[in-house]
């Protein structure tokens, strides 16, 4: 089955503690993206990448890494989490992203709760 | 700078009456906008999508929505709503950022929410 996986779907943890979250797509899709959902302001891009090796900023990339190492998976990184980074997280991937024409394929989302 | 607004955060309908979630963009060159849905606890879903074919798209579970330039509006709507169409609606417009790349920006989101 075509999908996005993300994990862990659920997380809470502590100011300071070091957490990675893993997406993973199994459509050999170029694209892939980081989002984050607040109430009341929708979804607002964190990092994506265009390829293997190629990331680049979002709207609010602050706090947080990510890396590309293979085509597949794209995990993103807070290395020193907040509580202001208590939020849902979705992962997307697409085919390509050269003329931002194509659908974007979400995973199911990952609540973390920072104390 | 692109930017995306949905008119109403909350739209209440009851079920068989028609559905009108409204979306106004703006943008710098010629984008494309998306229209997705995502029901309670999941992930978004692709509803549909203009990208300078047709002005009036079709899309999934009866959705659709028309382009209109010179409004800069891309409101979708549908006939006749069904409890099964109570969920968040996400509006998109994709377009060419200041580096080059293209960025999707979201709307704030819709909650339609459907009375039996």
């Amino acid at each position: 089955e075509a999908q996005v996986t993300q994990n862990p779907r659920y997380l809470i943890t502590v100011t300071g503690k070091k957490l990675t979250v893993t997406c993973s797509q199994n459509m050999n899709h170029e694209y892939m993206s980081w989002y984050r959902q607040d109430p009341g302001l929708g979804l607002r891009q964190i990092y994506y990448s265009m390829n293997v090796e190629v990331t680049d900023k979002g709207d609010v990339p602050e706090g947080y890494k990510v890396s590309r190492k293979e085509k597949r998976n794209f995990p993103l990184i807070l290395e020193s989490p907040s509580p202001n980074q208590t939020s849902l997280y979705f992962c997307a991937s697409s085919l390509v992203w050269s003329n931002g024409e194509n659908e974007q394929f979400f995973g199911p989302g990952t609540r973390l709760t920072v104390l | 700078a692109q930017s995306v607004t949905q008119l109403d955060s909350h739209v209440s309908v009851s079920e068989g009456t028609p559905v009108l979630l409204r979306c106004n963009y703006s943008s710098s060159y010629s984008p494309s906008l998306f229209w997705y849905v995502q029901h309670p606890n999941k992930g978004l879903q692709l509803l549909l999508k203009y990208t300078s074919a047709a002005t009036l798209v079709k899309g999934i579970n009866g959705f659709e929505a028309e382009f209109k330039k010179s409004e800069t509006s891309f409101h979708l709507t549908k006939p006749s709503a069904h409890m099964s169409d109570a969920a968040e609606y996400f509006c998109v417009v994709s377009d060419r950022g200041s580096g080059g790349s293209y960025i999707p920006t979201f709307g704030r989101g819709t909650s339609l929410i459907v009375h039996p």
